[in-house]
């Protein structure tokens, strides 16, 4: 079992809020990752870090925005939630190898 | 284009019995092919992950094959159990980025009946 965490696991908020999605590893590793993925759909990354104060954009247009002040720590922000934001957000984190460990998920509803 | 696509999308198997799942890739330059376990609700686990030179790779019940030539893989599930009920995700890194580019496939979600 992977040491990469994520909270909250179920999040239902109203239109307008302001959220942020934790996620936490104890692994060590320099480069993180978000992905988004819809049911039956393939995961989507939105955002990358190789490691402190490094983030990118990933492949899907996101309107959230991440930060990576600690190695340990890649928090992922919505600044005004949309329904169109109602997904399964996970994170994950990759050893030298390029092995990649994913988190449980959050999974987001927006009303 | 790259791209990753599975078969089928869905397949329903009794305990005990066999089954294959199919993964076609366009992906290049091609550095690996993974499979993961997916179930309800969580994150994806690493099954097996193979490189070029890999025809075939076991990790207890779960054998994957690799032909590169035809950038085909598959994966043998043998004498299922109930707990292998999840989706199963075919994932192709290539050689062409630093950040080693993974490619989702969209999964095959099986169900195993009693």
């Amino acid at each position: 079992e992977a040491d990469i965490y994520q909270t909250p696991r179920y999040l239902v908020i109203g239109t307008g809020k302001k959220i942020t999605l934790e996620c936490s590893q104890t692994m060590g590793h320099d480069k993180m990752y978000w992905y988004q993925q819809d049911p039956g759909m393939e995961l989507h990354l939105i955002h990358y870090s190789y490691g402190v104060n490094s983030t990118e954009k990933g492949d899907l247009s996101s309107e959230s925005t991440v930060s990576r002040i600690r190695t340990e720590h890649f928090p992922l922000t919505l600044e005004s939630a949309r329904p169109s934001h109602t997904s399964q957000y996970l994170c994950a984190s990759s050893d030298p190898r390029a092995e990649q460990y994913f988190g449980p998920g959050t999974r987001l509803t927006v009303t | 284009k790259n791209q990753v696509e599975q078969s089928p999308q869905s397949l329903i198997i009794l305990e005990g019995k066999n089954c294959t799942l199919q993964c076609n890739y366009t992906v290049s330059p091609f550095s690996n092919l993974r499979w993961y376990k997916q179930d309800t609700g969580r994150g994806p686990v690493s099954l097996t992950i193979m490189t070029f030179s890999e025809n075939t790779k076991s990790n207890g019940r779960y054998t994957a094959t690799l032909d590169a030539d035809t950038k085909q893989s598959s994966l043998h599930i043998t004498a299922s159990q109930l707990s292998d009920s999840a989706s199963y995700i075919c994932v192709v890194s290539d050689r062409g980025s630093t950040l080693g580019r993974l490619y989702f496939g969209r999964g095959t979600q099986l169900t195993v009946w009693p």
